[in-house]
């Protein structure tokens, strides 16, 4: 079992649309939880970053983290043909004075105008 | 600059040979990464370097693999004896981490598209 297990999509919604995004862990250690946006042929960008359960609000991006069920989700309201773009979340734990930062492969997202 | 740079954005070798990949972070910024990122694949960690050393190397996937960094400032990626199976897009990235401390936010360049023919 992979410690990041994220659905690569490809995801196809209207614009308007709400847009849920997931991402599984199995590693319970992990302390800090990421979702970085990529456009097609750039570099990953943060989007959102929280550390404890519970909800993270952005404008029109929320970020939940439930850790008792190692799950963690980004959601997006009144997507727009602008949020087209891949999601990657990534994961994070400090050991001995290291971090492990894992990222999932990434979910296509096209919002359609 | 402003962001992370990194050159070429393109390259096209054929099987065998050696290449490099450029990084020049964002000034001030101590931690370097390098990532590789295939198709369907993820991002995959390569190497961590913090000011010129390199406390994490594990994520190398061969020997052929090699990286620098000098003057806590500009990296190269050394691939040696390319093989098809190393087409991907090499992806660096700097952050504001010190040692021992989570990394923060991590400023990526857009990418080295390597295809080895």
């Amino acid at each position: 079992q992979k410690e990041v297990e994220q659905d690569p999509g490809p995801l196809s919604v209207p614009e308007g649309a709400i847009v849920s995004l997931n991402c599984t862990y199995s590693n319970s250690a992990f302390q800090y939880f990421m979702w970085y946006r990529q456009y097609s042929r750039k570099g990953p960008e943060l989007l959102m970053y929280t550390y404890s359960s519970g909800n993270k609000e952005d404008g029109r991006f929320t970020a939940q983290v439930d850790k008792s069920s190692k799950y963690i989700s980004l959601f997006i309201r009144d997507s727009q043909p602008s949020d087209s773009a891949t999601y990657l979340c990534a994961m994070s734990v400090i050991q001995g004075g290291s971090e492990k930062l894992v990222f999932g492969k990434g979910t296509k997202l096209t919002v359609n105008p | 600059g402003a962001g992370v740079s990194q050159s070429p954005s393109n390259k096209v070798t054929e099987k065998g040979k050696d290449v490099e990949l450029r990084c020049d972070p964002i000034s001030g910024h101590t931690a370097l990464y390098w990532y590789r990122q295939s198709l369907g694949q993820g991002l995959e960690f390569l190497i961590y370097f913090q000011g010129n050393s390199a406390p994490d190397k594990s994520g190398l996937p061969s020997d052929r693999f090699s990286a620098e960094r000098t003057g806590g400032s500009v990296s190269t990626l050394t691939i040696q004896r390319t093989q098809q199976e190393d087409s991907a897009v090499y992806l660096c990235a700097s952050s504001t981490r010190t040692s021992g401390r989570r990394a923060g936010e991590l400023f990526f360049g857009e990418g080295s598209r390597l295809t080895v023919l």
